[in-house]
C-alpha cells in the first residue's frame, strides 16, 4: 500500500498569516500527464469530510482562492494563504492511483 | 446537490453482523464509483471500500476483506455494506461517499453525515 505522510501533525495560526501542509507519499503518484490522483479534505470539528482540491492543484468550486495545492511525482503541499477562523479543522491528503486509496494522518490546524 | 444519507448503525455484539445503506440523491447514482471510509473515534480517516459505477469492481482494505461486503442496487439509488465477524476494533463512523468520476482511480468528491457501528459486548 502506498503510505502517504503528513507533516506537521498540527499547526497553531495568527489568523491572516499563511500555513502550509505536507504530504508525501512512498511511491509516485503520477498516473498520466493529465491526471495524478492526489486529494485534499478539510474535516471542519463535528463534520464530515469536504472535498477542497483534487488532482493536486484543481480548486473544488466554492472553494476559498486561499486554498491552494501543487506538487507532483511523491511531494505535495496544500497552502492556505491567509488563515481565518472557519479554516480550523483537519487536513488530510489522500491518493487513489493505487488500490487501496489511502489518506494521511492529518494535520490539525487551529487558530491561535 | 448531491445528498448521501447513510443509516443502520447500532450497538452489536463481538462476531455479529449488520448492514449499512446509503441512499444517494442529487446526481445520476449508476455513474459513479462509490466508497465506504470510517473514522475510529478520535482518529483519522480510514479507506474501506469501493464498487464501480456498474457493480463489477470491488475492492476492500485488508482489515476488512473477507468479512465485509459491498453492493449497491443503481434501481434504488443505493449503496451497501454488509458487515460480518465483526470485531471491536471496526467500532467506527461510517461515511458514504461519491466518487469523483466512474473510474475506480477517482477519490471521493462527496461524503455523508455517517453513521455509527459499535463493536461492543
Amino acid at each position: 500500500d502506498i503510505v502517504m505522510t503528513q507533516t506537521p501533525l498540527s499547526l497553531s495560526v495568527t489568523p491572516g498569516q499563511p500555513a502550509s501542509i505536507s504530504c508525501k507519499s512512498s511511491q509516485s503518484l503520477l498516473y498520466s500527464e493529465a491526471e495524478t490522483y492526489l486529494y485534499w479534505y478539510l474535516q471542519k470539528p463535528g463534520q464530515s469530510p469536504q472535498l477542497l482540491i483534487y488532482g493536486v492543484s484543481k480548486r473544488v468550486s466554492g472553494v476559498s482562492d486561499r486554498f491552494s495545492g501543487s506538487g507532483s511525482g511523491t511531494d505535495f503541499t496544500l497552502k492556505i494563504s491567509r488563515v481565518e477562523a472557519e479554516d480550523v479543522g483537519v487536513y488530510y491528503c489522500m491518493q487513489s492511483i493505487q488500490l487501496p486509496p489511502t489518506f494521511g494522518g492529518g494535520t490539525k490546524v487551529e487558530i491561535k | 446537490e448531491v445528498q448521501l444519507v447513510e443509516s443502520g448503525g447500532v450497538v452489536v455484539q463481538p462476531g455479529g453482523s449488520l448492514r449499512l445503506s446509503c441512499a444517494a440523491s442529487g446526481f445520476t447514482f449508476d455513474d459513479y464509483t462509490m466508497h465506504w471510509v470510517r473514522q475510529a473515534p478520535g482518529m483519522g480517516l480510514e479507506w474501506v471500500s469501493l464498487i464501480s459505477w456498474d457493480g463489477y469492481i470491488t475492492y476492500y482494505a485488508n482489515s476488512v476483506k473477507g468479512r465485509f461486503t459491498i453492493s449497491k442496487d443503481n434501481s434504488k439509488n443505493s449503496l451497501y455494506l454488509q458487515m460480518n465477524s465483526l470485531r471491536s476494533e471496526d467500532t467506527a463512523l461510517y461515511y458514504c461517499a461519491k466518487g469523483e468520476n466512474k473510474y475506480v482511480a477517482g477519490g471521493p468528491d462527496s461524503w455523508g453525515q455517517g453513521t455509527l457501528v459499535t463493536v461492543s459486548s
